[in-house]
């Protein structure tokens, strides 16, 4: 079975700081897709990046970043120079072949000024 | 483009009640899935449709059903509601049925079961 682990409930960080989420996945499959998504306050999340289990480029837009290492089964995202903008529930979702898409428990981050 | 449109965006009902939510994809999309956020568990996995036919099922009891009608709009019917059935419903779409489509998420539907 398919299982994502988001450890880090609830992260607290000052303004301009950096900040990394850690996503650890199960599977014993060879292909999957890996997905980030945010959910501001207003709810609906949205999409920040997708990583096929055959691409383990790290990934780097703007301020994002992200570190996919299929050793460790870990596909962590980082946030550069924090902004309040960022404050929302961030998800690791994992999906394979044609079965449901199955996410962790989010992570809250908030960013304070 | 129009994003994903769900309505009503907030419902109250009593327990024993039914309750119908309606979702409209993003224009040329024609998968459909239905997830249920609750504080407790998190985002679940309701259903997945595809071409009106229903491709993934979550682990829900039958008083959760869906449907997607020809046009791609899709609605989820929960009956007999119970207070548990209290949650944030959540519908996003996507171009086609494929494992690393990215989807489009509404702003949901926000039931609360008194």
């Amino acid at each position: 079975a398919q299982k994502v682990t988001q450890a880090q409930t609830e992260i607290s960080v000052v303004e301009k700081e950096d900040v990394t989420l850690d996503c650890v996945y199960e599977t014993r499959d060879t292909t999957y897709y890996l997905f980030w998504y945010k959910q501001p306050p207003s709810g609906e999340l949205v999409f920040l990046i997708r990583r096929n289990s055959f691409d383990e480029q790290n990934e780097i837009s703007g301020r994002y970043s992200w570190n996919f290492q299929k050793s460790t089964s870990s596909f962590n995202f980082t946030i550069t120079a924090s902004q309040v903008v960022d404050s929302a529930v961030y998800f690791c979702a994992l999906r394979k072949g044609a079965q449901k898409l199955v996410f962790g428990q989010g992570t809250r981050l908030t960013i304070n000024p | 483009k129009a994003g994903v449109t769900q309505t009503p965006r907030y419902l109250i009902k009593t327990r024993g009640q039914q309750v119908t939510l309606s979702c409209s994809p993003i224009s040329g999309h024609r998968s459909v899935s239905w997830y249920q956020q609750t504080p407790g568990q998190g985002l679940q996995f309701l259903f997945e449709y595809f071409s009106e036919t229903q491709r993934n099922k979550g682990n829900f009891p039958g008083r959760f059903s869906g449907r997607q009608f020809s046009n791609s709009r899709s609605e989820m019917n929960v009956s007999t509601l119970e207070l548990g059935d209290s949650a944030l419903y959540l519908c996003a779409s996507s171009p086609d049925f494929a494992t690393n489509e990215k989807l489009f998420f509404g702003s949901g539907t926000q039931l609360s079961v008194l």
